[in-house]
């Protein structure tokens, strides 16, 4: 079945620092992949996605591209700020549709001053 | 205009009760699904709906069930509750199958 497989937290970082968290995925066909965010107290707020191999999904700063050839979904920001600091949950969703997303463990970032 | 709505936003059940969660889709969104989402790990499906219609069950026992109404919300129901269902439990809508999902904020429910 699918599944997806992402960095080990918690990640600390300096403001300004750059930051990537990794995310590789086992899944058959072709799921789109998607990036969440989860602030503390509430619930996931999309990210960024891509829904084909090369792809690049973009938000807030914050990049990753669909390579197929890896497997990956490396999630990528050039310039933290405080306000970044959350957990980021990588996940993956059945061929072209959104249906059933499966989500990685998530990663708990936390940036500081 | 308003998110995805759950209600209650805590719970406190002990074992062997019967729980009833609810969701309020954003307006114009037809599709719901529910996720369960145990503390320190990410969110495990539990079902989709679209159109009233089950389009996908996770793995999950059957003391777990959801329906899904004419207005498009829906309801989660947990029956014989388990210590070990002890999570919060998310609601997201989309406007079909193949656009994002949205997320609620959650049930935060606790078993004793």
């Amino acid at each position: 079945g699918n599944s997806v497989t992402q960095m080990e937290g918690p990640v600390t970082l300096s403001e300004e620092a750059f930051l990537t968290i990794n995310c590789t995925y086992t899944a058959t066909g072709y799921p789109s992949l998607f990036w969440y965010v989860q602030y503390p107290g509430e619930g996931l707020q999309l990210l960024l996605k891509a829904t084909k191999a090369d792809d690049k999904g973009s938000n807030k700063g914050f990049e990753a591209t669909y390579r197929k050839e890896t497997t990956s979904f490396h999630l990528e920001k050039g310039s933290v700020q405080v306000s970044d600091s959350a957990v980021y949950f990588c996940a993956l969703s059945d061929n072209f549709g959104n249906e059933k997303l499966t989500f990685g463990t998530g990663t708990r970032l936390t940036i500081i001053p | 205009d308003a998110g995805v709505t759950q209600s209650p936003t805590h719970l406190i059940k002990t074992r062997g009760q019967q729980v009833t969660l609810r969701c309020s889709p954003i307006s114009g969104h037809k599709s719901v699904s529910w996720y369960q989402q145990v503390l320190g790990q990410g969110p495990q499906f539990i079902f989709q709906y679209y159109e009233k219609e089950e389009r996908g069950r996770g793995n999950f026992p059957d003391r777990f069930s959801a329906r899904q109404f004419p207005n498009y919300s829906s309801e989660l129901n947990v029956n014989a509750l388990l210590l070990g269902d002890s999570a919060l439990y998310l609601c997201a809508s989309s406007l079909d199958i193949y656009q994002p999902q949205h997320f609620g904020d959650g049930t935060r429910l606790s078993i004793l």
